[in-house]
């Protein structure tokens, strides 16, 4: 079984709203991961969690708070978002936290998000 | 920095045409070089991922390969269907050293198969 899920699969939501995107995965994978994707753009990397652990955040906004309770689980908080922020946010997982030449990202499906 | 490049940007084909989707990246000393497909609206979907020390991999009617030396990988894709009709994505980590899973993307190159 390969599969990450996300839900939800679409939020709609104001800029003064609070709002949370969850995904797990039960692969036993060790590495998650968060991208945001603009349309006909490629996703760009937000947050990288290894071993429950945040080991890269590409200068998000903090406005966008991430968190790992355990390794099969990965939440996005949102918190006073702008309209461009509106995107489809997607979660990966991968079994070692890329130091095997062999690591694979498997993605999730995503959440639709917009921001009114 | 890595910066990856993807040409075409789209293609249109007949089914049933053998195609080449390109992928160029800046810094060669990457561990391995991943290919994913999105569909619209949806997640990617994992194609092909080729070790640093292959120099190609198949799966069905795929065949990626990869030249570190000249910083390209290729995909090809044998007997178009409609259904391969997607984006495809290929994805290179930062060269050297300990890169945590971080990914930079192309472009992508927009497929349609036409029946």
């Amino acid at each position: 079984d390969t599969e990450v899920t996300q839900t939800p699969k679409h939020l709609v939501m104001g800029m003064t709203n609070k709002k949370s995107l969850k995904c797990e995965q039960h692969m036993g994978h060790r590495a998650m991961y968060w991208y945001k994707q603009k349309a006909k753009k490629p996703p760009e990397l937000m947050f990288v969690y290894s071993y429950e652990k945040l080991s890269i955040n590409e200068s998000v906004p903090s406005r966008f708070s991430p968190e790992c309770p355990n390794s099969s689980l990965l939440n996005l908080h949102l918190h006073a978002l702008q309209p461009e922020d509106s995107a489809l946010y997607l979660c990966a997982s991968s079994q070692a936290p890329g130091r095997k030449s062999t690591d694979t990202q498997y993605f999730g499906p995503g959440t639709r998000l917009t921001v009114l | 920095k890595q910066e990856v490049t993807q040409i075409p940007a789209a293609l249109s084909v007949p089914e049933g045409e053998n195609l080449v989707l390109n992928c160029s990246f800046t810094d060669s000393a990457i561990y391995n070089l991943q290919w994913f497909r999105q569909d619209p609206g949806k997640g990617l979907t994992s194609l092909l991922l080729i070790q640093s020390s292959q120099r190609e991999q198949t799966s069905g009617r795929l065949n990626a390969s990869l030249d570190k030396s000249s910083g390209r990988s290729t995909l090809y894709i044998a007997a178009s269907q409609p259904g391969d009709s997607a984006t495809y994505l290929c994805a290179a980590p930062p060269g050297g050293g300990t890169s945590y899973g971080k990914l930079t993307f192309g472009q992508g190159t927009i497929l349609t198969v036409h029946p």
